[in-house]
């Protein structure tokens, strides 16, 4: 079965980091451009990040700088290191696997996501 | 960057409704877009990509077209499965999603 699987989600104060993993099962995620897609508490979907089957990767302003994706493609698992933390990123992080293998494409496998909290 | 503008924000429709929801892209993304749902608590699910193309397993009430800036999505005959919340997605350069359409019991 094609499964993603996130952990890594805690509460954080901020100024604080934090390392979400992402597993996935069913497909090798060298093949297809893997994604972090937040959603603050009742917002919208934002994309954050993206790597490509070359490793290339690519952030949204809001993050960069501060956020870094990175994939171990021996453990088949993407992971989004999260420095500096604000209140603003406060929200459920998902990881999207890609439907093909193309420059950009739709999402066509989820996680189930994992809430980060920053507070103090 | 693409922005994304959805409306309405909010759609109260009735079971057997037909229901018609707008996208709009800030520049031409061709046929790059894709629509899913989301119900609370739950991970987006991909509805159609490539403007039209239905993702296997979605039932056929569910249709999308355009091209260029300007996409919709229509459900042909409301079910009671299909309240929730839908975004539109442009995959012409990385991802930007639109704000979502609710579409809640009138």
């Amino acid at each position: 079965e094609v499964q993603l699987v996130e952990s890594g989600g805690d509460l954080v104060q901020p100024g604080g980091s934090l390392r979400l993993s992402c597993a996935a099962s069913g497909f090798r995620i060298t093949t297809y451009s893997m994604n972090w897609v937040r959603q603050a508490p009742g917002k919208g979907l934002e994309w954050i990040s993206s790597i490509t089957s070359s490793s290339i990767t690519k952030h949204a302003d809001s993050v960069k700088g501060r956020f870094t994706m990175s994939r171990d493609d021996a453990k088949n698992s993407v992971f989004l290191q999260m420095d500096t933390l604000r209140a603003e990123d406060t929200a459920v992080y998902f990881c999207a696997k890609e439907q093909r293998r193309l420059s950009f494409d739709a999402y066509d496998i989820w996680g189930q996501g994992t809430m980060v909290t920053v507070s103090s | 960057d693409i922005q994304m503008t959805q409306s309405p924000s909010t759609l109260s429709a009735s079971v057997g409704d037909r229901v018609t929801i707008t996208c709009r892209a800030s520049q031409s993304i061709s046929t790059w877009l894709a629509w899913y749902q989301q119900k609370p608590g739950k991970a987006p699910k991909l509805l159609i990509y490539q403007a039209s193309t239905l993702q296997g397993g979605v039932p056929s009430r569910f249709s999308g077209s355009g091209s260029g800036t300007e996409f919709t999505l229509t459900i042909t005959s409301l079910q009671p499965d299909d309240f929730a919340t839908y975004y539109c997605q442009q995959c012409n350069t990385y991802s930007t999603f639109g704000q979502g359409t609710k579409v809640e019991v009138k």
